[in-house]
């Protein structure tokens, strides 16, 4: 079984500061991972993607790689209440042709 | 607009009637997939499809059906449903396999209730 955990939180942080969201991985093979975010009620929308160990940045959004920790991190800079919401791990496994889901993290960002 | 259409949003049936859960994207993308979201479980994938006649397991497929006759289309086939299939599900569908780093379009949900 491909495993991808994360934290479910919640995780609150004041508006302006910087919001780390975690996840880490079972299979040594995955080759792509990914970031989504998901309102209440809505469906999950793609933040970015990484599949090279290190930094990549988007805007306010960070995304780091470490492979050989079989850990994917998300950053968000000078966070907003508008980036309330939960936020999906998802990991790609080349072996079961699969992209496998954590269950979220959900992240309130506080006035 | 780009986007993955899924119908009906919401569902209430009885155990048992055949039901089917149309999926549709005007992006041309190959790989299109079926997940279901419960509280606590998280996204779990059903079915996917790398192209058209070709479709494979997800890791809970077990009470559905799938078929890809046109790229497009990806319908999801509940022959005998029953309560433990009452769940949020989302279509989603990407230009390529996630292994090219393409992340998912997802459709906007089907709530799915059955008694």
């Amino acid at each position: 079984q491909k495993e991808v955990e994360q934290n479910s939180g919640p995780l609150s942080v004041p508006e302006g500061a910087i919001a780390s969201l975690n996840c880490t991985y079972s299979d040594r093979g995955s080759q792509s991972f990914f970031w989504y975010r998901q309102y209440s009620g809505k469906s999950p929308e793609l933040i970015m993607s990484i599949y090279s160990n290190g930094d990549k940045e988007d805007g306010r959004f960070t995304a780091q790689l470490n492979k050989a920790s079989q850990y994917v991190s998300l950053l968000i800079r000078d966070s907003q209440p508008s980036d309330s919401a939960t936020y999906l791990c998802a990991v790609y496994s080349g072996s079961a042709r699969q992209l496998t889901f954590g269950s979220g993290t959900q992240l309130t960002v506080l006035p | 607009e780009a986007q993955v259409t899924q119908n009906p949003r919401y569902l209430i049936t009885v155990t048992g009637k055949k039901l089917t859960v149309t999926c549709s994207q005007n992006m041309n993308h190959e790989y299109m997939s079926w997940y279901r979201q419960d509280p606590g479980l998280g996204l779990r994938q059903i079915y996917y499809s790398m192209n058209v006649e070709v479709t494979d397991k997800g890791d809970v497929p077990e009470g559905y059906k799938v078929s890809r006759k046109e790229k497009r289309n990806f319908p999801l086939i509940l022959e005998s449903p029953s309560p433990n299939q009452t769940s949020l599900y989302f279509c989603a569908s990407s230009p390529y396999t996630p292994a090219d780093n393409y992340g998912y379009t997802f459709g906007s949900g089907t709530r799915l209730t059955v008694v």
